[in-house]
């Protein structure tokens, strides 16, 4: 099973909008409502932003928000602040005995 | 709080093993899935392997298996990762996380700092 596919890059100003895409295939994110995307600052762990396509963890800013259409997924950072530029990366289950599947991960940059 | 706290990483030649640890405090550790999932450096994340609350069933990666095994020991709310017959491709930071779903690793919670492996002559 290959990598789901993101955008290496993307960036915005501060108070705009920018919407990250997470394309896999009908076995993965076109197959099930478990996809999920992560924060990831340099050196750090990553931390959960959201869940089961479009779910915000307790403590998620609700600029964060996500979809699902087809085998593409897609995280929307609304209002973007400096502290949002990080790295992100989605993920989707991809059945019990292929596990989970991640993105190679993109760069958000506050411009 | 959950805290999850891995050890045991540190340079190890190819061919070798290695064991992980993953001390988990602040949450029903027998209740959950733990997960294994890795980084190699400047590299994206990989999901490496989940075991569920009673042990089993587990799962890996095929870039894992039949060379790594994952356990727990839930009187020590411990998460383990017995890495046998390293690679080079295996150095990565390792982080533990815990998981949720019935049927599989649908999405990760709580993560670890990590601990690095290095495989290296």
């Amino acid at each position: 099973h290959s990598a789901l596919t993101q955008p290496p890059s993307a960036s915005g100003s501060p108070g705009q909008s920018v919407t990250i895409s997470c394309t896999g295939t009908s076995s993965d994110v076109g197959g099930y409502n478990f996809v999920s995307w992560y924060q990831q600052y340099p050196g750090k762990a990553p931390k959960l932003m959201i869940y089961e396509v479009s779910k915000r963890p307790s403590g998620v800013p609700d600029r964060f928000s996500g979809s699902k259409s087809g085998n593409t997924a897609s995280l929307t950072v609304s209002g973007l602040q400096a502290e949002d530029e990080a790295d992100y990366y989605c993920s989707s289950f991809a059945g019990s005995k292929n596990g989970a599947l991640f993105g190679g991960g993109t760069k958000l940059t506050v411009l | 709080e959950v805290q999850l706290l891995e050890s045991g990483g540190g340079l190890v030649q190819p061919g070798g093993s290695l064991r992980l640890s993953c001390a988990a405090s602040g949450f029903t550790f027998s209740s959950y899935a733990m997960s294994w999932v890795r980084q190699a450096s400047g590299k994206g994340l990989e999901w490496v392997s989940v075991i569920y609350s009673g042990a089993t069933p587990t799962y890996y990666a095929d870039s894992v298996k039949g060379r790594f095994t994952i356990s727990r020991d839930n009187s020590k709310n411990t998460l383990y990762l017995q890495m046998d017959s390293l690679r080079a491709e295996d150095t990565a930071v390792y982080y533990c996380a815990n998981t949720q779903g019935a049927a599989g690793p649908f999405y990760f919670d709580h993560w670890g700092q990590g601990t690095l492996v290095t495989v290296s002559s």
